[in-house]
């Protein structure tokens, strides 16, 4: 099973400020087969990103994902009011079971 | 639009049972992959089960596995979680989600509570 850890567990940013968020792989993630979701209080879970660098339908340009291996990351170059949520990255592909990384809040500093 | 409506939740007793169904809408159900997840109060999100178009490959998590049941009724456009020998550890909101590809979710539904409490 993969463990992923995400980093940092909050970060406290400004509206209009860029984001930077780290998720880790315990072992190589197979295809760079790993998503991106956001969620907000009471909500479901939103799909930002796949296949590392994808944006799924509907997701501005400001979110986009990179990495391979091990290592990646989820940038939002500039925060806008409703980016502010928490953010897990989640291995996907064809070995199961699929596992979710703790999440990252994102807050208004 | 793509739409998802979780139900079947609710308060049950350790050791017993419910069924979760979501009911599917917008897309041609009988062409995708299904999960479900879970996600414990306060808690991060879990993954629990999975099943291909055609109902007849599924898996589970190590944590559910022997208890949880997943399962589809395509000419009802319907997903099926039953789950079985429930323990307070289980106690989450379970969200059915549409797979777009390998594992990635695009479309949720808005989870329905199960809560195993004596």
């Amino acid at each position: 099973e993969i463990v992923l850890t995400q980093s940092p567990g909050t970060l406290s940013l400004s509206p209009g400020e860029r984001a930077t968020l780290s998720c880790r792989a315990s072992q190589s993630v197979s295809g760079s087969y790993l998503a991106w979701y956001q969620q907000k209080p009471g909500q479901a879970p939103r799909l930002l990103i796949y296949d590392t660098s994808s944006r799924a339908t509907g997701i501005p340009d400001r979110f986009s994902g990179s990495g391979s291996g091990t290592d990646f990351t989820l940038t939002v170059s500039r925060l806008e009011p409703e980016d502010f949520a928490v953010y897990y990255c989640q291995h996907c592909g064809n070995s199961r079971p699929y596992t979710f990384g703790q999440g990252t809040r994102l807050e208004i500093k | 639009e793509v739409r998802l409506v979780e139900s079947g939740g609710g308060l049950v007793q350790p050791g017993g049972s419910l069924r979760l169904s979501c009911a599917a809408s917008g897309f041609t159900f009988s062409t995708y992959w299904m999960q479900w997840f879970r996600q414990a109060p306060g808690k991060g999100l879990v993954w629990v089960s999975i099943i291909n178009p055609e109902g007849t490959l599924m898996e589970y998590a190590d944590s559910v596995k022997g208890r949880f049941t997943i399962s589809r009724d395509n000419a009802q456009r319907t997903l099926f979680l039953q789950v079985n020998s429930l323990r307070p550890e289980d106690t989450a909101v379970y969200y059915c989600a549409k797979d777009l590809v390998r594992g990635a979710s695009d479309s949720w539904g808005q989870g329905t509570l199960v809560t195993v409490s004596s």
